[in-house]
């Protein structure tokens, strides 16, 4: 069963400090990595998307890659009450199509 | 950006009904589909894939016969639920991919919110 781990939560960070969110994952040839932020009630939406090794930078969000150690992380600079979600991390099967989600971090951004 | 579309937002049935869920590609072609489920506080599930012109494939656990999907066009797949029951209610969100989009993302849905009475 390929999995896809996140800490539940929740991640409290003040306005304006940087919220680090974390992920692994499973299945060592995955190659699609993806960031979504879903808001209560909403369906998700696309942060980042990551394919390479290392950072990727996109704004306030940089994706950070390690395939060697199966780790993916969102980093949120300049957090804002705006970004209080839960923000899934999703792995693409490496013999299908699909999105295998992990379970969320709920982050809460206090003004 | 790829954009799709999702109707109805939300639905209210009676117990025994049945409930058809439309999923549109509205500016690109989605060979691919998928329909996820997600129970409050919990993560997505994908319940399954939808290929245009051939059968669903479903997930281990979810009931083929209960969940009928249909894509029948590069533009349109459709999620019935059959004879529903409270224990249905949840909320059902499609998926999509555009091949053609290097970014590789998979479009989202707004959800469909179904409560089972």
């Amino acid at each position: 069963q390929k999995e896809v781990e996140q800490n539940s939560g929740p991640l409290s960070v003040p306005e304006g400090a940087i919220a680090s969110l974390n992920c692994t994952y499973s299945d060592r040839g995955s190659q699609s990595f993806f960031w979504y932020r879903q808001y209560s009630g909403k369906s998700p939406e696309l942060i980042m998307s990551i394919y390479s090794n290392g950072d990727k930078e996109d704004g306030r969000f940089t994706a950070q890659l390690n395939k060697a150690s199966q780790y993916v992380s969102l980093l949120i600079r300049d957090s804002q009450p705006s970004d209080s979600a839960t923000y899934l991390c999703a792995v693409r099967d490496t013999g299908f199509q699909k999105l295998v989600f992990g379970t969320g971090t709920r982050l809460l951004v206090s003004p | 950006g790829a954009v799709v579309s999702q109707h109805p937002s939300r639905v209210i049935c009676k117990s025994g009904t049945s409930v058809k869920i439309e999923c549109r590609s509205l500016d690109f072609q989605a060979t691919t589909m998928f329909w996820y489920r997600q129970f409050p506080k919990q993560s997505l599930m994908l319940m399954a894939t939808s290929n245009e012109g051939s059968k669903a494939t479903y997930e281990q656990g979810v009931e083929k016969d209960k969940f009928l999907i249909n894509h029948a066009s590069l533009t349109l797949s459709t999620l019935t639920v059959t004879s529903a029951h409270p224990e249905d209610s949840s909320f059902y969100i499609c998926s999509a991919r555009d091949q053609t989009d290097r970014g590789y993302g998979y479009t989202f849905g707004s959800g469909t919110r179904l409560t089972v009475v």
